[in-house]
């Protein structure tokens, strides 16, 4: 199994351009998230899914969307790329239930926006 | 709202020395809390959780509902230990809140 896969693993972008961060997951896990993790800080939520068509918003939501047709994908989009959104981006998923609850974490991406 | 705190950004021990990261919470209910490790060039991974009451590569963390923490503890730290620590709250479904983490270093 690959777990979870994320790509592209660095992307600069200029101000204003849009993108999207895949994430793959090959568990069948029900719970997919998307995290973001700027200099010194720990990790906050962007988005979460439970499931297939059924996403919520996390901490920090603005500037970005996310959609969940297929239990395997969680593509985070970002529409109109800021400076703010400068950061390395973290997709994890989660069986979802009980002792197994742990969340499986992808290698990141790391986003520069100029 | 749920807040998880690590006070250490930085932690630095010499090897075989005893090691403890701090971790403090503040939640209404009954906290689940996990410690997670990324050590270098790897993913974040899960160290250990507290309803586990595990120990795991000699790692011990005891919830201290009293004082509201959750402290990593260690006897004798080695090299491969270090990493970067981040303490966790579980919140909601399934969501995680975590602190700032804290980069161990282990001396030699």
């Amino acid at each position: 199994n690959a777990g979870v896969t994320q790509t592209p693993k660095f992307r600069i972008l200029k101000i204003g351009q849009s993108m999207t961060l895949q994430c793959t997951q090959d568990m069948n896990h029900n719970y997919m998230y998307w995290y973001r993790q700027d200099p010194g800080m720990g990790l906050k939520l962007i988005y979460y899914s439970v499931g297939a068509g059924i996403t919520d918003k996390g901490e920090v939501p603005n500037g970005y969307n996310v959609s969940r047709s297929t239990t395997e994908d969680f593509p985070l989009r970002l529409e109109l790329a800021a400076p703010s959104q400068t950061s390395v981006y973290f997709c994890a998923s989660s069986p979802g239930t009980g002792e197994t609850d742990t969340q499986y974490f992808g290698p990141g991406t790391r986003l520069t926006v100029l | 709202a749920q807040r998880v705190t690590q006070p250490e950004k930085l932690l630095s021990v010499f090897k075989g020395a005893p090691v403890e990261l701090k971790c403090n919470y503040s939640y209404s209910g009954s906290p689940e809390l996990f410690w997670y490790v990324q050590y270098s060039r790897q993913r974040l991974q899960l160290l250990l959780r507290h309803i586990s009451r595990e120990s795991i590569k000699g790692f011990t963390a005891d919830l201290n509902k009293g004082e509201t923490s959750f402290h990593l503890k260690k006897p004798f730290a080695q090299e491969e230990d270090s990493a970067m620590y981040y303490c966790a709250l579980k919140e909601g479904a399934q969501k995680l809140v975590f602190g700032q983490g804290t980069r161990l270093t282990i001396n030699p």
